[in-house]
């Protein structure tokens, strides 16, 4: 069974701070991770994922993600926030399934202060 | 650029009444899901759809729930006898492949009085 745990549900920084939102998974399988973010009453937008390959993975509005098969980790980070970046950010794990349905964590507020 | 549509945007319904939610896929897209997000609750994962018949469903698609692709097209959720712990958010999202990004709609909410 996959799940997944987002560290803080609410993230405050400054504009121009570095943003960093935790996510922890667990998979029986080798996972494929994803970062979606969800602006207030829209739907989800992918903002990276990670399959196979470099454990760097870069992705939209400047976000980065790095997979850390070690500490089971695949933490969000962008240098510098905008006031644009203030969403909620959803990591999601892909299951084993056939049809390898994602499994989200309980999803991270980013509010980003003046 | 192609995007998954979902209509409506928000149905308001009473409780034990029927309610079918409805989603256009990205066209060439072979796999189909519905997901739901409780207020203030996690996505979580009701049904996937592949050729034509459910691949995968979670705890949380019991009898009252049914999908179809009745046309070829369109991609349905059907929730027979609503109850109030039925409202939410309701996404559809489809993929090409398996493990590649699911694209998903803007969702429909659904409250049930």
């Amino acid at each position: 069974a996959q799940s997944v745990t987002q560290l803080g549900s609410h993230v405050s920084v400054s504009e121009g701070a570095l943003v960093l939102l935790r996510c922890n998974y667990s998979s029986s399988v080798p996972p494929y991770l994803f970062w979606y973010v969800q602006y207030p009453n829209q739907g989800l937008q992918l903002l990276l994922k990670y399959t196979t390959g470099a454990t760097l993975v870069k992705g939209i509005n400047g976000f980065e993600a790095e997979f850390k098969k070690s500490e089971t980790s695949f933490h969000l980070t962008k240098p510098s926030a905008h006031m644009s970046d203030a969403a909620e950010y959803f990591c999601a794990v892909s299951g084993s399934g056939s049809a390898r349905q994602l499994t989200f964590g309980s999803g991270t507020q980013l509010t980003v202060l003046p | 650029e192609p995007e998954v549509t979902q209509t409506p945007s928000h149905q308001v319904t009473q409780m034990g009444q029927e309610v079918i939610l409805r989603c256009v896929p990205i066209s060439n897209h072979l796999y189909f899901y519905w997901y739901r997000q409780i207020l203030g609750q996690k996505v979580e994962f009701l049904v996937s759809f592949y050729n034509n018949e459910i691949s995968e469903k979670s705890e949380i698609f019991d009898d009252q729930f049914s999908v179809e692709r009745p046309d070829g097209s369109n991609f349905t959720l059907k929730i027979r006898s609503t109850k109030l712990e039925d409202s939410a958010m309701y996404f559809c999202a489809s993929t090409p492949l398996v493990n590649v990004e699911q694209f998903f709609g803007p969702g429909t909410r659904l409250t049930v009085l």
